[in-house]
């Protein structure tokens, strides 16, 4: 069974990065099934999908971020992680990493496996 | 983007009833529906994928129906459990989820 935990500071400074790393077990981030992809969702608030990594090197974000978003797979750990640049109170959220599976029948993608999530507040 | 709307915004029901959230989206998402349940300081738990099919291990009092732009999501008999949000999310382009439906008990 997939387990996924997250990683990374809690606290982040306005117009810094944020970076996370996502630890997978029980499957390999290079599986050929499944994009990894990262979720936030702000307090109280409801979810956005930021983007995905699959097989290391193709990776497709939610334009809404302009740019300011890379997720990158390092295999020797099994993890993926998530850099945010120029950070604003507005990313303030609780992030998710989580696996995408897709039914290949009909080209349908979904979230199966989630991490618990980690609150991540920028303020200087 | 593709905007998800889902409705009620807030239920209240009881325990044994039959519920029915519905989702709509701004365009046609063919059947790349899916619908998750959230509980306080919880991860997202997926439920139904493809509109219709359940996700293995979840209750078949959870059933989703629709295609094109209106989807349904119904439980069919309430369990004490089943107090949540609900969420409806599209996979047909730049994925998007609902504003959420919360489910509340009377």
């Amino acid at each position: 069974q997939v387990q996924l935990q997250e990683s990374g500071p809690g606290l982040v400074k306005p117009s810094e990065t944020l970076s996370l790393t996502c630890t997978v077990s029980g499957d390999s981030v290079t599986s050929d099934s499944y994009y990894w992809s990262w979720i936030r969702q702000p307090p109280g608030k409801g979810l956005e999908w930021l983007g995905y990594v699959f097989q290391i090197r193709s990776t497709n974000y939610n334009p809404s971020l302009k740019g300011r978003v890379s997720i990158s797979i390092d295999t020797s750990k099994n993890q993926f992680s998530l850099n945010l640049r120029s950070v604003t109170a507005a990313d303030t959220a609780v992030y998710y990493c989580a696996r995408e599976a897709e039914w290949r029948l009909l080209g349908a993608f979904y979230f199966d496996s989630w991490s618990q999530g980690t609150l991540v507040t920028v303020s200087s | 983007d593709i905007k998800m709307t889902q409705s009620p915004s807030s239920l209240s029901a009881s325990v044994g009833d039959r519920v029915t959230i519905t989702c709509r989206a701004s365009q046609t998402i063919n059947s790349y529906l899916n619908w998750y349940q959230q509980k306080p300081g919880k991860a997202p738990k997926l439920l139904i994928y493809a509109a219709s099919s359940l996700q293995s291990g979840v209750p078949s009092r959870f059933s989703g129906s629709g295609s094109g732009t209106d989807f349904t999501l119904t439980i069919s008999s309430l369990q004490p459990e089943d107090f949540a949000t609900y969420y409806c999310q599209q996979s047909y382009s730049t994925k998007t989820f609902g504003q959420g439906t919360k489910l509340e008990i009377k």
